[in-house]
């Protein structure tokens, strides 16, 4: 069965630091990992998708993951965050009936 | 605007009283979902129609009634809810391929 793992629940870091948010993922079928953003009292938003090809994938406003299979790892990283990039950050993956399964999220706290 | 809209925002609603909440796609999906998110919990999937046919209910309590009349739209019909029930719901959709999810804004309810 096919799980996602969002090791922290909350990331503080300053404001124009870096930032990496972790995800773990088991999945017995072919992976396509998914990335999400949710701004206060807003949807979530796509920020990238890996589905095939290049390991590293560039998003928006600035992020960009990195497919790492013999990690069964998809961490998010930022160079330099900024104040409003405070949000949630749920991963998620394909499951085998093409529905996704999300992580449980992970809260980015920019302390100014 | 996502290209996925989500009616109300915003509904406080007694225990006694039925209301719907709509959500409309014009994105040319054939997959919408309903998902649950509550404070401090994972997303919760209730219901998937793809091709306008239920195909999944996951052990959602029947005061919630889900609605698909077209590919376009998606209800949830409510009634006689209990204060726990509070939540944020979301609406999404997807090609039936389930790569890359469009998200509504989501209804904020209240059950007082």
């Amino acid at each position: 069965a096919q799980s996602v793992t969002q090791l922290d629940s909350q990331v503080p870091v300053f404001e124009e630091a870096p930032v990496e948010l972790r995800c773990n993922y088991s999945s017995s079928v072919s992976v396509y990992l998914f990335w999400y953003v949710q701004y206060p009292n807003q949807g979530l938003q796509l920020l990238l998708k890996y589905l095939s090809g290049s390991t590293l994938v560039k998003g928006i406003n600035g992020f960009e993951a990195e497919f790492n299979k013999s990690q069964t790892s998809f961490h998010l990283r930022k160079p330099s965050v900024h104040i409003s990039d405070t949000a949630e950050y749920f991963c998620a993956v394909r499951g085998s009936n093409y529905q996704l399964i999300w992580g449980a999220g992970t809260k980015l706290i920019i302390k100014p | 605007e996502t290209g996925v809209t989500q009616t109300p925002r915003h509904l406080v609603m007694g225990m006694t009283n039925k209301k719907s909440l709509k959500c409309e796609q014009h994105l040319g999906h054939n997959a919408m979902y309903w998902y649950k998110q509550s404070a401090k919990k994972p997303l919760e999937l209730m219901f998937v129609y793809s091709l306008e046919e239920r195909v999944e209910n996951n052990s959602v309590p029947s005061r919630f009634s889900p609605e698909c009349p077209n590919s376009s739209h998606l209800f949830l019909h409510l009634h006689t809810l209990q204060p726990e029930d509070s939540a944020l719901y979301l609406c999404a959709s997807s090609q039936d391929d389930g790569v890359g999810y469009t998200f509504g804004s989501g209804t904020r309810l209240t059950v007082v």
